[in-house]
C-alpha cells in the first residue's frame, strides 16, 4: 500500500540552527512528492514540490527538498530556522489523482 | 494566493442541529476534497470529488454528506451534529495530474456542543 511516513512527531530547534524534517514514501511507480506548512489555525501552504529532474528542489520561504530514490525519502532542509518557522509540516504523496498526506511534524523554534 | 474559500471560519453548534459547511474555488479546478484533522494530528480524507455529479467517500468513515453541483462549489452537511464531529474541517483543490498541488482553504472550526 502507498503511504507517507514522517518518523518525528516533534522536533525543537534554536533559532538560527539548522533544520532537517524526515519523510519516507512507500509507492511503486515515480512518486509525485510535496512539502506543505500548516499555521496554527491556518489552511496548508505548498512549500516545495517534486515530480522529476533534479533531485534537489528549492521552495518558498528558504527550504529546500532532497529526493533520494534509494531510499524512499524526500527531506526538508533549511540552513538557518527563523522563529516564524514554528508551525506544522506534512508530506505528501500524489497517488493516481488523490494526495496522502504524512501524520506531519511539529516544529517548534526556541529563542 | 489560493483562491479557495471556505466558511464559516468558526462554528460552534449545539448537538442534533444540521449544518453545511461552505468551500468555494475559483480555480476551475475539477478535483476536490474534504479533509477532517484534529488539533495537531494528520489529515484523513473524509470526501472527494472529480467534477460536476462525482462524488466519493474517502478513507475516514464520516456522517457528512458532500455534494457537486457546480465545480466551484463543494459543501460538505451533517444531518444531525454530535459532539463526535468536533474537529477542523479543510478543504482543497487541484487542477487533473499527478504533478498539479492541492490548493487549501483555511478551514472550518466546528465545535458541537
Amino acid at each position: 500500500a502507498q503511504s507517507v511516513t514522517q518518523p518525528d512527531i516533534h522536533i525543537t530547534v534554536s533559532e538560527g540552527a539548522s533544520l532537517e524534517l524526515r519523510c519516507n514514501y512507500s509507492y511503486g511507480a515515480t512518486p509525485y512528492l510535496f512539502w506543505y506548512v500548516q499555521s496554527p489555525g491556518q489552511g496548508l501552504q505548498l512549500l516545495l514540490k517534486y515530480f522529476s529532474g533534479d533531485t534537489l528542489v528549492q521552495g518558498i520561504k528558504g527550504f529546500e527538498a532532497e529526493f533520494k530514490r534509494s531510499q524512499s525519502s524526500f527531506n526538508l532542509r533549511k540552513p538557518s530556522v527563523h522563529w516564524s518557522d514554528a508551525a506544522e509540516y506534512f508530506c505528501a504523496v500524489a497517488r493516481n489523482n488523490d494526495m496522502r498526506f504524512g501524520a506531519g511534524t511539529r516544529l517548534t523554534v526556541k529563542p | 494566493e489560493a483562491d479557495i474559500y471556505q466558511t464559516p471560519r468558526y462554528l460552534v453548534i449545539g448537538t442534533g442541529k444540521k449544518i453545511t459547511l461552505e468551500c468555494s474555488q475559483t480555480m476551475g479546478h475539477d478535483k476536490m476534497y474534504w479533509y477532517q484533522q484534529d488539533p495537531g494530528m494528520e489529515l484523513h480524507l473524509i470526501h472527494y470529488s472529480y467534477g460536476v455529479n462525482s462524488t466519493e467517500k474517502g478513507d475516514l468513515s464520516s456522517e457528512s454528506t458532500v455534494s457537486r453541483i457546480r465545480t466551484e462549489h463543494f459543501p460538505l452537511t451533517l444531518e444531525s451534529a454530535r459532539p463526535s464531529h468536533t474537529s477542523q474541517y479543510l478543504c482543497a483543490s487541484k487542477r487533473t495530474g499527478q504533478s498539479s498541488e492541492a490548493f487549501f482553504g483555511q478551514g472550518t472550526r466546528l465545535t458541537v456542543v
